[in-house]
């Protein structure tokens, strides 16, 4: 167990359809990661927060938004859905260290457009 | 090109193999390696880290980094079943925002 809980695991909706997907990091660690994983595209990064504030954004849609709360928590808000969005999503939290670091991953949404 | 290449596999050997893991990456700003294990339905966790040429070795695995030709590798000694999973190589520089490999799944049969 990492330590990192993502709910729902699984998420079933229709195309045109708003989800929103929600990370609880381990406790002490400041920054929350957004990852979607599908099967063509491999693990993209999607966004970083760190202690509420936004800090790197990679291959995020604008259909898609994220924020981190004041307790930590993250949330990731998936709007106009498409086929394509399919995916698994993963949260990971760390220490905010400054270089390379460790990624404590969440066991991951599991998002079907149909 | 992507950043960060990775053979997908799958890879299936015999149980006692020596598994070789690689990647090839093409940034040479690049400073952290990293292995990650992903078992199926799960989310990935840290096998190896390393920051630096050369070798590093924990239990069965062992990390390789050649930077001057942007290569990495992880080998698996005597492979267990249990070692079954998909492992994704992942780079970064400074900041944490790792880059992943594409991952190559393993089988080890008993």
């Amino acid at each position: 167990d990492s330590g990192v809980t993502q709910t729902p695991k699984h998420l079933i909706t229709a195309t045109g359809q708003r989800v929103t997907l929600r990370c609880s990091p381990r406790s002490g660690d400041l920054s929350v990661y957004w990852y979607q994983q599908s099967l063509d595209q491999g693990l993209q990064f999607l966004i970083h927060y760190y202690n509420g504030e936004e800090r790197a954004k990679g291959n995020i849609l604008e259909r898609f938004s994220a924020q981190q709360f004041p307790d930590l928590h993250s949330e990731l808000n998936l709007s106009s859905l498409e086929l394509g969005d399919s995916a698994l999503y993963f949260c990971a939290s760390s220490i905010w260290t400054g270089g390379g670091g460790e990624l404590f991953f969440g066991e991951g949404s599991r998002l079907t457009v149909l | 090109q992507k950043e960060v290449e990775q053979d997908p596999g799958p890879l299936s050997v015999p149980e006692g193999a020596i598994v070789s893991l690689n990647c090839t990456y093409s940034n040479s700003a690049f400073q952290y390696f990293m292995w990650y294990r992903q078992y199926s339905r799960k989310g990935p966790e840290l096998l190896m880290y390393t920051y630096s040429s050369g070798n590093k070795e924990d239990g069965r695995f062992t990390a390789q980094v050649d930077k001057s030709s942007k290569y990495i590798s992880l080998f698996i000694r005597d492979s267990q079943p249990s070692d079954s999973a998909t492992y994704l190589c992942a780079i970064s520089n400074a900041g944490n925002m790792l880059t992943f490999g594409g991952g190559t799944r393993l089988m080890v049969k008993p």
